[in-house]
């Protein structure tokens, strides 16, 4: 498509239940990136794929968190036994190349941890 | 650490005149700058964007200078317009291709 699609929106969970959160990347973009903004205006970098290959996963929470780009279907960001902490809105972004750099971001999941 | 700051929460400015937004870096290995603008409740969308080998990008009404020496850059956007209003975060690549942000500036243009 031509925008970044992620779903769902909204998604509520209690503390300790697993979260799975989706992103369709523009297609023909070759990175796919996903960004945590916890409080209002905060942008944390959580992980980078090179196609189905992870670029870079500094950011990645480890024990909780993991991510997958697979062919032929949507990028996924997954949090297992969420924490109150996790609270926040997810953007997926995607970008065409290294030589393109600019990123083009999704509408966004907000995720509510009660 | 911030390594990259908007030291101005917000801005106020007059429909049709000149909007300055600024932005500091710290970290000299940046190579590529970017600035986005943002609305409540959607994804931030991109706009101009500068490498570290130029000093002066232009597109339409937006203009992004980048002073290297200073660590500095901003975005000027002549003549504001009311739906302007947003708020505009700076970014910056760091190698492989992650953005470190601004914590952002409320831009409000009034008509």
């Amino acid at each position: 498509g031509e925008e970044v699609a992620q779903t769902p929106k909204h998604l509520v969970r209690g503390e300790g239940q697993k979260a799975k959160l989706y992103c369709a990347p523009i297609k023909g973009h070759s990175y796919v990136f996903w960004y945590q903004q916890v409080l209002k205006n905060e942008f944390k970098f959580l992980i980078s794929f090179q196609n189905e290959n992870v670029f870079d996963e500094t950011g990645m929470p480890k024990e909780r968190f993991s991510a997958k780009c697979l062919p032929n279907s949507p990028c996924s960001l997954e949090i297992q036994a969420t924490k109150l902490e996790d609270s926040a809105v997810y953007f997926c972004a995607s970008s065409q190349s290294n030589s393109r750099k600019e990123q083009y971001f999704g509408p966004g999941t907000r995720l509510t941890v009660t | 650490d911030q390594q990259v700051k908007q030291n101005s929460p917000s801005l106020s400015v007059q429909e049709g005149r000149i909007s300055i937004l600024n932005c500091d870096y710290t970290n000299s290995m940046f190579d590529y700058f970017l600035w986005y603008k943002k609305y409540p409740a959607e994804g931030p969308t991109f706009l101009i964007s500068i490498s570290s080998i130029k000093d002066k990008n232009e597109d339409g009404r937006f203009t992004v200078f980048l002073n290297k020496s200073a660590k500095h850059l901003s975005l000027h956007i002549v003549p504001s317009q009311p739906g302007d209003s947003a708020v505009y975060f700076c970014a910056a690549e760091v190698r492989g291709n992650k953005l470190v942000f601004g914590a952002g500036t409320i831009l409000r243009v009034k008509s």
